[in-house]
């Protein structure tokens, strides 16, 4: 059973810093991998789709990267703003689901001003 | 291209009412998943429709139930609401079954 993991589940730091948030699964057999971004109380903003056959993805200030083989994938911020606070959700589609998301608890970022 | 949108987006009923959640899907989409989200956790998927029909379901009782109708646009259906029923509701779609999802900005669902 795939299970989806974020660590850490709370980060605050200070604005302009480059932070690394991280996701993990369980099982390599997946169609893609894709980051969210939550603001509170409100839907979810897909920020950037990385295939199973892809490394990484690039999109302004962000970059995700994808490493099946140890099933992980990190997400990137540069150069951090205090707009960027949010909770950011990581989801994978397994291969062996009935073709739903696979979600990860989030990370809850605080960009201090 | 319009993204997609839920209604309503905030909704109060009594525990045993009936409740009809309801997504229009992006342009051009084919594909409406559903999902619950509770407070401090990632969704929980209750089911998709793929072109109308119902394409896998999650761990979600048979009072839950939905519909996708031919302009691809979808509904939720909830029955003999319960307290734990209370959540973010999102919809999200997608052209094709495992293409990348896009989400409305939900509907918070309070049972009371």
């Amino acid at each position: 059973k795939q299970e989806v993991t974020q660590i850490p589940a709370a980060l605050s730091v200070p604005e302009g810093e480059n932070l690394v948030l991280n996701c993990s699964f369980t099982d390599s057999a997946i169609y893609n991998l894709q980051w969210f971004r939550q603001d509170p109380g409100k839907g979810l903003t897909s920020l950037l789709l990385i295939q199973s056959s892809q490394r990484e993805q690039t999109s302004g200030r962000l970059n995700a990267s994808l490493d099946k083989s140890s099933g992980r994938s990190t997400l990137y911020i540069a150069a951090s703003q205090p707009g960027d606070s949010a909770t950011y959700l990581c989801a994978v589609s397994p291969m062996d689901s009935n073709y739903q998301l696979i979600w990860g608890a989030g990370t809850k970022l605080i960009i201090k001003p | 291209e319009t993204g997609v949108t839920q209604s309503p987006t905030h909704l109060i009923k009594t525990r045993g009412q009936q409740v009809t959640l309801r997504c229009s899907s992006q342009s051009g989409h084919n594909t409406v998943s559903w999902y619950q989200q509770a407070l401090g956790q990632g969704p929980q998927f209750i089911f998709q429709y793929y072109r109308e029909e119902e394409n896998g379901r999650g761990n979600f009782p048979p009072r839950f139930s939905g519909l996708q109708f031919p302009n691809y646009s979808s509904e939720l259906n909830v029955n003999a609401l319960e307290l734990d029923d209370s959540a973010l509701y999102l919809c999200a779609s997608s052209f094709g079954r495992v293409a990348e999802a896009f989400f409305g900005q939900g509907t918070r669902l309070t049972v009371v």
